[in-house]
């Protein structure tokens, strides 16, 4: 069983300071993918970032970089220059891949969540 | 490219009433899910096509809960009769063979059941 944890319900930051959000994550498939996504108050789950459990170098997607510590198993988000608009809700995601197969396969499995809330 | 696309996004209804949410997924994607989302918490995954295929339904409360996706493309997760701990936010996402299969979610729809 693959397993998310979040351990932040709710993080602080100002306007343009860089934060970094907690995920550690637990698996037995010998290969898997780790999501990040945001969700605003309107609801939609938007992807943020991916890391492959094979990628050798962090993941980055503009201000958005993974903190992939594989044998820690943590998958931290680092978001620089945070912006008013970045406050939501974040979802760290997990999913086996196709050579895993059985259950674990295709579906995500979240975390509970940190509510990051940016002040100007 | 059009996202994820789904209706109603809102629905109140009375407990014991059947309902009905519907999806459209991205052009292209194979793979479509249905996930329930709790008041505070992370999503959860109901069903999963392949195409015409539902291949994890393990998760679907099969009593109340029906789904079909008949031409691999549209989708229709049904719930007869609705309970109170039914209401909850039903998520559709799709995602396509690339190496990562990121999935991309619909705005969803809010369901509240009186």
């Amino acid at each position: 069983a693959q397993k998310i944890t979040q351990t932040q319900p709710g993080m602080f930051v100002q306007e343009k300071e860089a934060v970094t959000l907690d995920c550690t994550y637990d698996t037995s498939d010998p290969s898997y993918g780790l999501f990040w996504y945001k969700q605003p108050s309107s609801g939609e789950m938007i992807f943020l970032i991916y890391q492959g459990s094979y990628d050798q170098q962090n993941a980055t997607e503009g201000r958005y970089s993974l903190n992939f510590q594989k044998a820690r198993k943590s998958a931290n988000l680092v978001i620089s220059a945070s912006q008013l608009g970045d406050s939501a809700m974040y979802f760290c995601a997990m999913r086996g891949t196709h050579n895993a197969g059985g259950t674990s396969y295709g579906k995500l499995t979240f975390g509970q969540g940190t509510i990051l809330t940016v002040h100007p | 490219e059009a996202g994820v696309v789904q209706s109603p996004r809102y629905k109140i209804i009375e407990k014991k009433q059947p309902v009905a949410f519907w999806c459209n997924p991205i052009s292209g994607h194979n793979t479509l899910y249905w996930y329930r989302q709790n008041l505070g918490q992370g999503p959860e995954l109901l069903i999963r096509y392949e195409n015409e295929e539902a291949v994890d339904d393990s998760q679907l409360p099969k009593d109340r809960f029906s789904a079909e996706r008949l031409k691999g493309v549209d989708s229709t997760l049904k719930i007869q009769p609705a309970e109170l701990g039914d209401s909850a936010v039903y998520l559709c996402a799709s995602s396509r063979y690339d190496g990562t299969d990121t999935q991309y979610f619909g705005p969803g729809t809010r369901l509240t059941v009186l």
